[in-house]
């Protein structure tokens, strides 16, 4: 079966520093792409940024541009979101998910999610 | 930028109703609509892609239709199952977007 699945919950301070990750399982992890979306409280969803895994590029949603950075490692099918000054307002649930080559920019499978907290 | 607006917020219903969701884009898409639900404290699933057709496993009680600006999310006979929030999606252009606010919540009547 196909599963992302995401580390845990994060309660940070503001200007502290953060990586989640995301492990893929199920598929050859280097034949898809995958997303990451954040979810403020109560509110939708925001595309973020994509890691096209077939060459490593990472294409950024403009306004998260130098706000975060998306990688991955290929070697251990792990895909990571990183903050290198958090705030208050990164306050969220941050949602791996994966998207096919071809079949254009939607998401099949999602992460179970990531809340971080940034708090003084 | 292409930008979504879902109606209604919410929409209120007894089991067995069908239920009609909104999607609405500020120029065309052609088909490159997806919807996607939500259920509290779940990631979302993916339901239609290319505006109707199904992900494996979604029932097909949810149909999907429109091209263009105006697209529809329908859910013939509602199961208590499908009571969650329901979000669009375009990927005509890059960027991707979901519909801006939180999406249409389907809630019981």
């Amino acid at each position: 079966d196909v599963q992302l699945v995401q580390s845990g919950t994060e309660v940070k301070k503001p200007g502290e520093s953060l990586k989640i990750s995301c492990k893929g399982s199920g598929y050859s992890f280097s034949d898809y792409w995958i997303a990451w979306v954040r979810q403020m409280p109560g509110k939708g969803l925001e595309w973020m940024g994509v890691i096209y895994l077939g060459d490593s590029s990472v294409r950024y949603i403009s306004s998260f541009e130098g706000q975060v950075t998306i990688s991955a490692d290929k070697s251990i099918s792990v895909a990571y979101l990183q903050w290198n000054n958090l705030k208050a307002s990164d306050t969220a649930i941050y949602f791996c998910a994966r998207g096919t080559y071809h079949s254009g920019h939607y998401l099949d499978y999602w992460g179970q999610g990531t809340p971080v907290a940034v708090s003084s | 930028e292409i930008v979504l607006t879902q109606s209604p917020d919410t929409l209120s219903v007894s089991r067995g109703d069908r239920a009609t969701l909104s999607c609405r884009a500020s120029q065309h898409i052609g088909d490159k609509l997806i919807w996607y639900q939500q259920k509290p404290g779940q990631a979302p699933r993916l339901l239609l892609h290319h505006t109707s057709a199904r992900a494996p496993g979604v029932p097909d009680r949810f149909s999907g239709s429109g091209s263009g600006t105006e697209f529809t999310l329908a859910i013939s006979s509602v199961e208590s199952e499908d009571l969650a929030v329901y979000f669009c999606q375009q990927d005509y252009d890059w960027p991707p977007a979901f519909a801006s606010g939180p999406g249409t919540k389907v809630e019981s009547k």
